[in-house]
C-alpha cells in the first residue's frame, strides 16, 4: 500500500466554522507533512511531523492547528478561517530514518478547501 | 537559501513531439537531492525521479529522460514522443534535510504542459 489517503476531498466552511482535514498513511512512515497550494501555484510547506512530533512550523497562523494521533494519522484542525485560505491542502508522508529519508515524499489528492 | 527556478510558465506542443521543461536549482548545501513531481488535473502530486547531488548519470525511463549537470545548477526533463496523457502541471523540487531525516521540499513554479492532439 503506498497511498496516503485524505478525507474530505472537498471542503466548504464559513469563517466562523470550526473543521478538520485528515490525513492516514500505512507505509510505516515517521515523517509526515501538510503543504498548502493556492490556485497556479507551487505547494508550500506549512507543518512537519517526525515521531508524531511536531518538528517544524513554517510560521504557519494559529488559526491551523496540526495534530498527529499516532503514526499513520494526520489531522489539521481548522478553526476562523478567512477566504485567501482557500486552497488545495496537501498531505504527504516519507520515511524518517536516515537510512531511508531523502527518498520521495508521497503526497495525497489533497482537500480543496472553500471559505466562504 | 534554496531556491528553484522553473522559466517556462506553460508549454503546448503538438502530440508526438519531444517537449523539454527546464529547472534551475540554488543551494549551499554540498549533499541535496532533487526531484520532478507531475501533478494532473486532479490534484495529488505523482512522484517522477529523484537524483542525489552525487549522481550525475542521466536517466531514462520509457519516454522520460533526465539530464542532472552539476557545473549549470540545472536539472532539466525531456519527455520523448508527447501523449495527451503527458498534459498536467510539472514541479521540479529541492530538497533540503530539516534535521531528525525530515525533508523540506522547495518547488519550482511549475511548468503547465499541453500536449495537443
Amino acid at each position: 500500500d503506498t497511498e496516503v489517503t485524505q478525507t474530505p476531498k472537498h471542503l466548504v466552511m464559513g469563517m466562523t466554522n470550526k473543521k478538520s482535514l485528515k490525513c492516514e498513511q500505512h507505509m510505516g512512515h515517521r515523517a509526515m507533512y501538510w503543504y498548502k497550494q493556492k490556485a497556479k501555484k507551487p505547494p508550500e510547506l506549512m507543518f512537519v511531523y517526525s515521531y508524531e512530533k511536531l518538528s517544524i512550523n513554517e510560521s504557519v497562523p494559529s488559526r491551523f492547528s496540526p495534530e498527529c494521533p499516532n503514526s499513520s494519522l494526520l489531522n489539521l484542525h481548522l478553526h476562523a478561517l478567512q477566504p485567501e485560505d482557500s486552497a488545495l491542502y496537501l498531505c504527504a508522508s516519507s520515511p524518517a530514518q536516515q537510512s531511508e529519508w531523502n527518498t520521495e515524499a508521497f503526497f495525497g489528492q489533497g482537500t480543496r478547501l472553500t471559505v466562504v | 537559501a534554496q531556491k528553484v527556478t522553473q522559466a517556462q510558465t506553460e508549454i503546448s506542443v503538438v502530440e508526438k513531439e519531444d517537449v523539454t521543461l527546464d529547472c534551475v536549482y540554488e543551494t549551499r548545501d554540498t549533499t541535496y537531492y532533487l526531484f520532478w513531481y507531475k501533478q494532473p488535473p486532479s490534484g495529488e502530486l505523482v512522484f517522477l525521479i529523484r537524483r542525489n547531488s552525487f549522481d550525475e548519470q542521466n536517466e531514462i525511463s520509457g519516454r522520460y529522460s533526465w539530464n542532472f549537470q552539476k557545473s549549470t545548477s540545472s536539472f532539466n526533463f525531456t519527455i520523448t514522443a508527447s501523449q495527451v496523457v503527458d498534459s498536467a502541471v510539472y514541479f521540479c523540487a529541492l530538497s533540503e534535510v530539516a534535521g531528525f531525516g525530515n525533508e523540506k521540499l522547495t518547488f519550482g513554479t511549475g511548468t503547465r504542459l499541453t500536449i495537443i492532439p
